[in-house]
């Protein structure tokens, strides 16, 4: 059985361009979120993604937007990156409204560094 | 603002000793309470989980204790490993119909000497 699998692990992007991140869920959860985990520091989330909307946001800007497509994966886009946007950025899938033991399941993250 | 706090920042246990690591949180809306390990390269994986309504629920060689009036929970590691290092992670969540989001403490890095 898969966990979350994110794709890049790694990527190198240079100030004012864009990136896209991807995100398989576990099998059978229907719910994506994403975290922005910087160096040292716990993640924050970004947002939360559920029957192909964003259902909840975090503290982030515009130029931080998503999508779920119908098979529950996901994607995150940054646009026009800032230094300050390198992290390694996290997707937890879930199965919406059981929390219970499971919580999350996190994938291993991409590590973004913008240059 | 930092809506649950952690200490200590980092942590070195001898082999066979006790860890302890504790999480301090605010909003009393929050009703699950997890604690996540991260090794170096990987992503944060559940270890064990709290609900209010128990002050202590153990696995293993892991025990959460929950206070919920001095709003504060612990990880107690026993038997500490050297196949323990790593950086620990609180969190605390509510469960609304509409989603929810994970608060994470600043994360305790823990080392077991051999």
């Amino acid at each position: 059985d898969a966990g979350v699998t994110q794709s890049p692990t790694h990527l190198i992007k240079t100030r004012g361009q864009q990136v896209t991140l991807r995100c398989s869920p576990k099998s059978g959860h229907d719910t994506v979120s994403w975290y922005q985990q910087a160096l040292g520091q716990g993640p924050q989330f970004i947002f939360q993604y559920y029957e192909e909307e964003e259902r909840q946001r975090g503290n982030f800007p515009d130029r931080f937007s998503g999508h779920q497509f119908p098979n529950y994966s996901s994607e995150l886009n940054v646009n026009a990156l800032l230094l300050g946007d390198s992290a390694l950025y996290l997707c937890a899938s879930s199965l919406d409204g059981v929390l219970s033991n499971y919580g999350y399941t996190f994938g291993s993250g991409t590590r973004l560094t913008v240059v | 603002q930092q809506q649950v706090k952690q200490s200590p920042q980092s942590l070195i246990v001898q082999k066979g000793g006790i860890s302890i690591i504790n999480c301090a949180y605010e909003n009393t809306a929050f009703d699950y309470f997890p604690w996540y390990q991260q090794f170096p390269g990987k992503g944060p994986a559940l270890l064990i989980a709290i609900r209010p309504d128990v002050s202590e629920k153990k696995e293993g060689r892991f025990t959460i204790s929950f206070n919920k009036s001095a709003k504060q929970f612990s990880l107690h590691i026993m038997d500490s490993q050297p196949g323990d290092s790593a950086t620990y992670f609180c969190a605390a969540s509510w469960s609304p119909n509409t989603g929810n989001q994970f608060y994470f403490g600043t994360g305790t890095s823990l080392t077991v000497i051999p």
